[in-house]
């Protein structure tokens, strides 16, 4: 089975440009994760969907982030405008919730630069 | 709340050494337990989970036991190798919702 497949893999942008990750969860996984990583902060979860709708975006840093999933195989997580700070690995998960054992499974992450 | 602590690192271990990475849990009822692996470039990878307690997980010599008493899940493999160096990552997964609680991740450094 094809795993989390995200895109771009590696993104170099300057700042102010609008930045846009796209993900695909594994196929019938009905949770979907995006999280970010970097050094100083680790792992944060920026927002998570359940069936297509936000469940908790409270890890959302600030209204320049934005994510959507129009359907259950597609997902975009926006960054408008860019910022250097931003410059992390973007990661998206997803999984079949804990009636089925919860494990989550993660994409190989979008590697973003602003310069 | 829910929250998982682990050991800092870095961890730095000859080869064939014997590694114990530390995990501790706070969680009401009985969560699952997870640890997951990442290499350099790459994404995170589940290594092994536990989904009750006394469970004991086990993948590629790495084991873990599901401990409510002492609320731990510590991670352990009794010869490392050079390609076990990586970000391990202690997780839970909350009874109610679906919510994942990560640690902030122990990096390993096996030596030849």
């Amino acid at each position: 089975d094809a795993g989390v497949i995200q895109s771009p893999r590696h993104e170099v942008t300057e700042m102010g440009q609008e930045v846009t990750l796209r993900c695909k969860p594994i196929s019938g996984h009905d949770y979907l994760f995006w999280y970010r990583q970097t050094m100083m902060r680790g792992l944060e979860l920026l927002i998570y969907f359940n069936n297509n709708v936000p469940i908790d975006d409270s890890g959302m840093p600030e209204d320049r982030f934005s994510a959507k999933m129009p359907n259950a195989s597609f997902s975009t997580l926006k960054i408008q405008p860019s910022e250097p700070r931003d410059s992390a690995v973007y990661f998206c998960a997803s999984s079949l919730g804990r009636r089925y054992g919860n494990t989550i499974y993660f994409g190989e992450g979008s590697w973003l630069t602003v310069v | 709340g829910d929250s998982v602590t682990q050991m800092e690192g870095p961890v730095t271990l000859s080869e064939e050494a014997f590694l114990t990475i530390n995990c501790t849990y706070t969680a009401t009822g009985y969560p699952s337990l997870f640890w997951y692996v990442q290499y350099p470039g790459e994404g995170l990878q589940l290594l092994l989970k536990a989904t009750k307690a006394d469970d004991k997980g086990s993948n590629k010599g790495f084991e873990a036991t599901y401990r409510k008493e002492t609320t731990s899940f510590h991670l352990e493999k009794g010869s490392v190798q050079v390609s076990d160096s990586a970000v391990y990552f202690c997780a839970l997964s909350a009874v109610s919702g679906n919510q994942f609680y990560f640690g902030t991740g122990t990096s390993l450094t096996v030596i030849p």
